[in-house]
C-alpha cells in the first residue's frame, strides 16, 4: 500500500486563506479528490480530479496540485469551513486501490 | 433526491459475521459503481472494497480480503457488505458511497461523490 501525508492540524483566522496539502508518490501519476467531513456527519466530496468543485461548493475552495503535493486551498474561510479535510488518490502499489490521506483538522479562529 | 441509507450495524463478538445494506434511491443504481469506506472512533477515512455497477469487478484492500464480501442486488437498488472473522480493528462505522470515475492528465482514477450517513459496526466481548 501507499500513504498520503498531511498535516494533523491547521489554523486560520476567519476571512483568512489556509492551505491544505497531501503528499504522497501516487498524486504525481493520479489526480487527488478532497473530502470534508464535520464532526458526526459523512464526508462531503469538495473537490474531484485535482481543481473541479463538487456541485454546491462554494467557490472558495480550490484544488491543485504539483509534482507529489495536492493542495486544497481556502480563499476567505469561514467558520462554517471548520472541518477535518481529506484527500484521496490511488495505492501506487495496486493503482486499482484508493488510498486516503491521513486527514487535517482546520480550525477556523 | 439521490440518498443512500446504511444499514445493518451492530455489537457483535469477536470472530462473529454480520452484513451490512446500503439502499439507494434517486438514481441510477445498476449503473453505478459502488464502494464501502470506513472509519474507527476517532482515526480517518479507510476505503475498503469497490463494485462495478454489474457486479462483475472487485477489489478489496488487504487489510479485509479473504474476510470481507462485497456484493449487490441491483432490482433491490441495493448494496452489501458481508463481514466474517469480525475483530476489534473493524470497530467503526462503515459509509457506503457512489463511485464516479474519470481522466485526468493521462490518467483516469474517480472519486466518491454521494456518501450515506453511515452504520455503526462494534466488535466487542
Amino acid at each position: 500500500s501507499s500513504e498520503l501525508t498531511q498535516d494533523p492540524a491547521v489554523s486560520v483566522a476567519l476571512g483568512q486563506t489556509v492551505r491544505i496539502t497531501c503528499q504522497g508518490d501516487s498524486i504525481r501519476t493520479y489526480s487527488a479528490s478532497w473530502y470534508q467531513q464535520k464532526p458526526g456527519q459523512a464526508p462531503v466530496l469538495v473537490i474531484f480530479a485535482k481543481n473541479n468543485r463538487a456541485s454546491g461548493i462554494p467557490d472558495r475552495f480550490s484544488g491543485s496540485s504539483s509534482g507529489k503535493t495536492a493542495s486544497l486551498t481556502i480563499t476567505g474561510a469561514q467558520a462554517e469551513d471548520e472541518a477535518d479535510y481529506y484527500c484521496d488518490s490511488r495505492d501506487t502499489s495496486d493503482n486499482r486501490l484508493h488510498v486516503f490521506g491521513t486527514g487535517t483538522k482546520v480550525t477556523v479562529l | 433526491e439521490e440518498q443512500l441509507v446504511e444499514s445493518g450495524g451492530d455489537l457483535v463478538q469477536p470472530g462473529g459475521s454480520l452484513r451490512l445494506s446500503c439502499e439507494a434511491s434517486g438514481f441510477s443504481f445498476s449503473t453505478s459503481a459502488m464502494n464501502w469506506v470506513r472509519q474507527a472512533p476517532g482515526k480517518g477515512l479507510q476505503w475498503i472494497s469497490y463494485i462495478t455497477g454489474s457486479g462483475t469487478t472487485i477489489f478489496y484492500a488487504d487489510s479485509v480480503k479473504g474476510r470481507f464480501t462485497i456484493s449487490r442486488d441491483n432490482a433491490r437498488q441495493s448494496l452489501y457488505l458481508e463481514m466474517n472473522s469480525l475483530g476489534a480493528e473493524d470497530t467503526a462505522v462503515y459509509y457506503c458511497a457512489r463511485d464516479r470515475g474519470f481522466c485526468s492528465d493521462g490518467s483516469c482514477s474517480s472519486y466518491f461523490d454521494l456518501w450515506g450517513q453511515g452504520t455503526l459496526v462494534t466488535v466487542s466481548s
